[in-house]
């Protein structure tokens, strides 16, 4: 299974910009690179995905390596509801069961 | 609605009872999950039910015992548990399940679940 690997955590101050790295060395063509958070006594929440491509959305921006080998997550101006833990995954095509593969998680703390 | 419902909220057991954790959506989403989580770990997976059928149990022990009885609810029965099952037990659904087009996860809150 290919692995994903991300800092335990990070912190920001408010209004400022985040950018959460997340290595995939293992990747394989076919892995889509996937960013939920959680936040405190909730499930995850999708916050964005790509595949090869830079993608932005009203959440966030996911800017992909060329080689794919590493991804980051950037929030551009981080809010106190934006506290929570950003898990970067792989969905594993490989094996064809097309499962979420979650990484370990970076638990973001935004400072006022 | 994208919404998906967990009951109950949180559960005490002994382990020589025999309870449910149930999950209902109504996106009419083809996919359903069951995930555990351990406190400060990540979800990990334990079942999918794709058009009601189950298409991967991930080795999990069979005192947990899944039913999707149709496509808006799945069940986890549980039996014998141990003190180590404890943790949240996540629910999720998705459009499909399959490589085919991207299929994002919708969450639920989650079971807290403690055996005694």
């Amino acid at each position: 299974d290919a692995k994903t690997t991300q800092p335990n955590s990070m912190e920001s101050n408010e209004e400022e910009p985040v950018h959460l790295p997340c290595n995939h060395s293992t990747i394989s063509g076919t892995d889509y690179i996937h960013w939920y958070r959680q936040l405190p006594s909730q499930g995850p929440e999708y916050v964005i995905h790509g595949l090869t491509s830079n993608v932005n959305n009203r959440m966030a921006s996911l800017a992909i390596a060329e080689d794919r080998k590493s991804s980051t997550l950037i929030l551009h101006r981080a809010t106190l509801r934006d506290a929570a833990v950003y898990y970067c995954i792989l969905r594993d095509g490989t094996s064809g069961t097309y499962k979420y593969i979650f990484g370990t998680g970076t638990r973001l703390k935004v400072l006022a | 609605d994208t919404e998906v419902t967990q009951t109950p909220k949180h559960l005490v057991m002994g382990m020589t009872n025999k309870k449910s954790l149930k999950c209902e959506q109504h996106m009419g989403h083809r996919a359903m999950y069951w995930y555990k989580q351990k406190a400060k770990k990540p979800p990990e997976l334990m079942f999918v039910y794709s058009y009601e059928k189950l298409s991967i149990n991930e080795s999990v022990p069979s005192r947990f015992s899944p039913e999707c009885p149709n496509s808006s609810l799945l069940n986890l029965h549980l039996h014998a548990l141990q003190p180590e099952d404890s943790a949240l037990y996540l629910c999720a659904s998705s459009q499909e399940h399959s490589g085919d087009a991207y299929n994002e996860q919708f969450f639920g809150p989650g079971t807290r679940l403690t055996v005694l």
